[in-house]
């Protein structure tokens, strides 16, 4: 069974520090791995993905995340926060021949002026 | 959202009664999906749907079936609701144009059983 851990309930940040919000998880064979932005009472939007290849990925709003196979991890990262990125994010993984994704418990980002 | 509507965005029913939730999406897209957000819980699959007719069971389905009568559709229903299905309920696809990965989600319907 694949599944998805984000250690950190909420993360506090001042805007313009660089930011991480941690995901580690668990996958039989090559993992599929994305991130999602929750903003209050919205849908989940798509911010990036990791398929193969690079293992820093850029997204959507200044985001990217480094994916490090042997640490089993896929940390979101932006180098300069910004308060409108204050959010809910999510961490999703899937293997490589399933449909489903598996969400991690979301980590909430906290940006302050 | 991905041209992807959901109705309705809000509801409030009582124990015991049945309620339908609907998924619309303009996308033409293969995979539907029917998640519960729960605080703690981040977003559990309740069922999926891989084409007309095609489901199946997600993490989560007890007390909820689903229906795919058209590749636009996809209906969600509680027979009988209870209190613990108190929940927001989000739908998503994704489809061929993604390489069938990443999923799109719609901007939810808040389900409230008393």
């Amino acid at each position: 069974a694949q599944s998805v851990a984000q250690p950190e309930d909420q993360v506090n940040v001042a805007e313009g520090n660089p930011l991480t919000v941690k995901c580690t998880y668990s996958v039989s064979g090559n993992p599929y791995l994305f991130w999602y932005v929750q903003y209050p009472n919205r849908g989940l939007q798509f911010l990036l993905k990791y398929i193969t290849g690079d293992n820093l990925v850029k997204g959507s709003y200044g985001f990217e995340a480094e994916f490090n196979k042997s640490q089993t991890s896929f940390h979101l990262k932006k180098p300069s926060a910004l308060v409108s990125d204050s959010a809910l994010y999510f961490c999703a993984v899937r293997d490589g021949t399933g449909n489903m994704l598996t969400f991690g418990g979301g980590t909430r980002l906290m940006v302050k002026p | 959202d991905a041209g992807i509507t959901q109705s309705p965005r809000h509801k409030v029913t009582e124990t015991g009664t049945p309620v339908t939730l609907r998924c619309h999406q303009t996308e033409n897209h293969r995979y539907m999906y029917w998640y519960r957000q729960d605080p703690g819980h981040g977003l559990r699959l309740i069922h999926y749907s891989y084409g007309v007719k095609d489901t199946d069971k997600g993490e989560v389905s007890d007390g909820y079936s689903v229906s795919r009568s058209k590749t636009e559709d996809f209906l969600l229903t509680l027979e009988s609701a209870t209190s613990s299905q108190t929940s927001v309920y989000f739908c998503a696809i994704s489809g061929v144009r993604q390489g069938g990965y990443e999923q799109y989600f719609g901007p939810g319907t808040r389900l409230t059983v008393t």
